[in-house]
C-alpha cells in the first residue's frame, strides 16, 4: 500500500511569488485534504477536495486555491506570497470523506518566504 | 466554534515512567469524533485513534491508553512505561459531524523521554 507523497520536501521562495505544491493521496484514497502548520502550532485546515470538487474550505484567503485531479492526487497554489506563509504544509488523505475517517498525512513541504 | 486545548506545551520524564497528556475540547454538536495524531521529527502526522462522541467506553492498546470523558469534554492519552521512541509531539484533535471532513487540532504537547 503506498502512503501519501508530497513533493517537494523543501522550498524557498521570495514574497509575491506564486508556488505549487504537489500530493499523491494513498492507493483506494479519493479524498485530499490540505493544512497548514506554522512553526510550533497545531496544522490549520485549508481545504478538502473530494471528487475533483472542493467541499470544505478554512479560513484562508482565496490566493490560497487547489486541484484535485481525476488519479485523486493534488496540488496546492499559493499566490502573491507573504512571509506569514512560511510553514509546513501537510496533505492527507481519506476514503469517502467521512468525517469520522483518519486522515493519512504524507510528510509535509516545509515552505520558507523571505 | 470548535476548539481543542492542550494545556500542556511540553513533557519531559525519564523512560519507564507514565505520562499522561491531557485534552479539553470545546464544540455545540451532540455527535463528533475526536482523535489523537503523533508527529515525530519526520513531520508526518501519525494516526494513533479516533473516538465518536456516542462511545465513552476507554480504549487500551498496548501501553498506549485513551480516557474520554464527555461530561468535562476531555480526552486524555496516558503512555505507560514509556520509551525514548515515544519522543514527539502530540495533537489531539476534533471533527465534527457536519460539513467536510476538517480536524481543529490543538497546539500539540511536545514529549521527551529522556534514558
Amino acid at each position: 500500500e503506498t502512503g501519501v507523497t508530497q513533493s517537494p520536501t523543501h522550498l524557498i521562495k521570495t514574497r509575491g511569488q506564486q508556488v505549487t505544491l504537489r500530493c499523491s493521496s494513498q492507493s483506494g484514497h479519493n479524498t485530499v485534504s490540505w493544512y497548514q502548520q506554522a512553526l510550533g502550532q497545531g496544522p490549520q485546515f485549508i481545504f478538502q477536495y473530494y471528487r475533483e470538487e472542493e467541499n470544505g474550505r478554512g479560513n484562508f484567503p482565496p490566493r490560497f486555491s487547489g486541484l484535485q485531479f481525476p488519479n485523486y492526487s493534488s496540488e496546492l497554489n499559493v499566490n502573491a506570497l507573504e512571509l506569514d506563509d512560511s510553514a509546513l504544509y501537510l496533505c492527507a488523505s481519506s476514503f469517502g470523506g467521512r468525517r469520522n475517517s483518519p486522515l493519512h498525512f504524507g510528510n509535509g513541504t516545509r515552505l520558507t518566504v523571505t | 466554534a470548535q476548539k481543542v486545548t492542550q494545556a500542556q506545551t511540553e513533557i519531559s520524564v525519564v523512560e519507564k515512567e507514565d505520562v499522561t497528556l491531557d485534552c479539553v475540547y470545546e464544540t455545540r454538536d451532540t455527535t463528533y469524533y475526536l482523535f489523537w495524531y503523533k508527529q515525530p521529527p519526520s513531520g508526518e502526522l501519525v494516526f494513533l485513534i479516533r473516538r465518536n462522541s456516542f462511545d465513552e467506553q476507554n480504549e487500551i492498546s498496548g501501553r498506549y491508553s485513551w480516557n474520554f470523558q464527555k461530561s468535562t469534554s476531555s480526552f486524555n492519552f496516558t503512555i505507560t512505561a514509556s520509551q525514548v521512541v515515544d519522543s514527539a509531539v502530540y495533537f489531539c484533535a476534533l471533527s465534527e459531524a457536519q460539513g467536510a471532513q476538517k480536524l481543529v487540532f490543538g497546539q500539540g504537547t511536545r514529549l521527551t523521554i529522556n534514558p
